[in-house]
């Protein structure tokens, strides 16, 4: 089973919100990634979590705040997001720390007002 | 900088009309290539990896190969199901993939 699931599908909120993105994986896979995608754009690399500790944070705002709870959870929680956070965000993972295959999720649809 | 990039951008093919998606990229050390198709709206599809120059992998009507500077996604006799964007992603060596663009597919019945 190759399957990562991310809550919710769908989701609004204003500037002043605060909501979290959640993502799994019972792969036991020991990487996982946050990607965000604009319409017609590649995915765009944001948070890598290796073994559970942040390994990469491609200078993404602080607005956007990632957590690794445990080696199958990885949530994203988001503070005063602005209107052009509005994306897909995806979530990620993979086997291996280095070249593995990275399995992605359905994704959660964001917009922000 | 290490780079991928794909051709076409977008390719409009009567349905049965065998095809290739292209993707070259800069050698630099490649550690793994990836080939994802993305329905509207939802995540990528894991569709093949390759490592080495003369590997190739097969499902369905898609086939890949990899060369030692490029990728080819062969189609064979598609169908309008097979209509998506297909993203070619490098791994150069770290933790990261290296996305092309995509080529956006569209199948015609």
């Amino acid at each position: 089973d190759t399957e990562v699931t991310q809550t919710p599908k769908h989701l609004v909120m204003g500037m002043t919100n605060k909501k979290s993105l959640k993502c799994e994986q019972h792969m036991g896979h020991r990487a996982m990634y946050w990607y965000k995608q604009k319409a017609k754009k590649p995915p765009e690399l944001m948070f890598v979590y290796s073994y559970e500790k942040l390994s990469i944070n491609e200078s993404v705002p602080s607005r956007f705040s990632p957590e690794c709870p445990n080696s199958s959870l990885l949530n994203l929680h988001l503070h005063a997001l602005q209107p052009e956070d509005s994306a897909l965000y995806l979530c990620a993972s993979s086997q291996e720390q280095w070249g593995g295959t990275q399995y992605f999720g359905p994704g959660t649809r964001l917009t922000v007002l | 900088e290490d780079q991928v990039t794909q051709s076409p951008e977008a390719l409009r093919l009567q349905e049965g009309e065998s095809s290739s998606l292209n993707c070259s990229y800069t050698v630099s050390g490649l550690r793994g290539l990836f080939w994802y198709r993305q329905d509207p709206g939802k995540g990528p599809e894991f569709l093949f990896t390759l490592y080495s120059a003369g590997e190739e992998k097969e499902k369905e009507r898609l086939k890949a190969t990899l060369t030692k500077k490029e990728s080819f996604l062969h189609i064979t006799a598609p169908k309008p199901e097979d209509s998506a964007t297909y993203l070619c992603a490098v791994n150069f060596g770290n933790e990261k993939l290296t996305f092309g663009t995509g080529t956006r597919l569209t199948i015609i019945p």
